[in-house]
């Protein structure tokens, strides 16, 4: 099992283009999530997905939009890159049990984004 | 409310043990325990839920107080595998917010 992967590693972008990062999972779990994280600081959720067929905004979600294209696939979009999106986004999934309690999530390797 | 964190760093030689602290002023119905090494993807280690149920790491414990609303990671006996950023997280089932982390360097 490959577990959660994404694409791209890194990206340089100028401000105002747009990109898609992708994230998969092979592991069907029901719930994925994007995160942000700014050097020397912690996690910041910027959307999550509790089952396929539903998106929420977590802490951060302003400059950006998700789609949960199916059960393994959960993306994040950039419409208009901007300096302060430059940051490392990890996506992670989790499968929660039966009480709605979410368990561990698992990560992937992040992708390192610069906007210049 | 993002959970504080204590200490924000620590070093240890091998073999020494060291408590991390998190806290948090709203209610917490569980806590995540997560290490992140220089330049890689969060790992999970320990979740602690209300009610006392654990699940999580053999060789590090974590303790759980409702109502002081504090969790405190044990590292026992570290190991310079131990070294790295712990984050604690807390809140909604899908909503965590994470801690600012404790840096623990572990030194031979």
């Amino acid at each position: 099992n490959a577990g959660v992967t994404q694409t791209p590693k890194f990206q340089v972008l100028k401000t105002g283009q747009s990109m898609t990062l992708q994230c998969a999972q092979d592991m069907n779990h029901n719930s994925m999530y994007w995160y942000r994280q700014d050097p020397g600081m912690g996690l910041r959720l910027i959307y999550y997905s509790a089952s396929e067929g539903t998106t929420d905004k977590g802490e951060v979600p302003n400059g950006y939009n998700v789609s949960r294209l199916n059960k393994r696939e959960f993306s994040l979009r950039l419409e208009s890159a901007a300096p302060s999106q430059t940051s490392v986004y990890f996506c992670a999934s989790s499968q929660p049990s039966g009480a709605g309690i979410s368990y561990e999530q698992y990560f992937g390797p992040g992708t390192r984004l610069t906007v210049t | 409310q993002q959970p504080v964190q204590s200490p924000q760093a620590v070093i240890l030689r091998e073999g020494e043990d060291a408590v991390i602290n998190c806290s948090s002023s709203k209610a917490l119905y569980s806590v995540h325990w997560y290490r992140q090494k220089h330049g890689e993807a969060p790992v999970f280690l320990m979740i602690l839920l209300k009610g006392g149920e654990q699940k999580g790491h053999e060789k590090i414990s974590a303790s759980f107080n409702e109502k002081k609303q504090q969790s405190s990671l044990y590292l026992t006996a570290s190991q310079l595998s131990y070294s790295g950023t712990y984050f604690c997280g807390s809140g909604s089932p899908y909503k965590l917010i994470f801690g600012s982390g404790t840096r623990l360097l572990v030194r031979p």
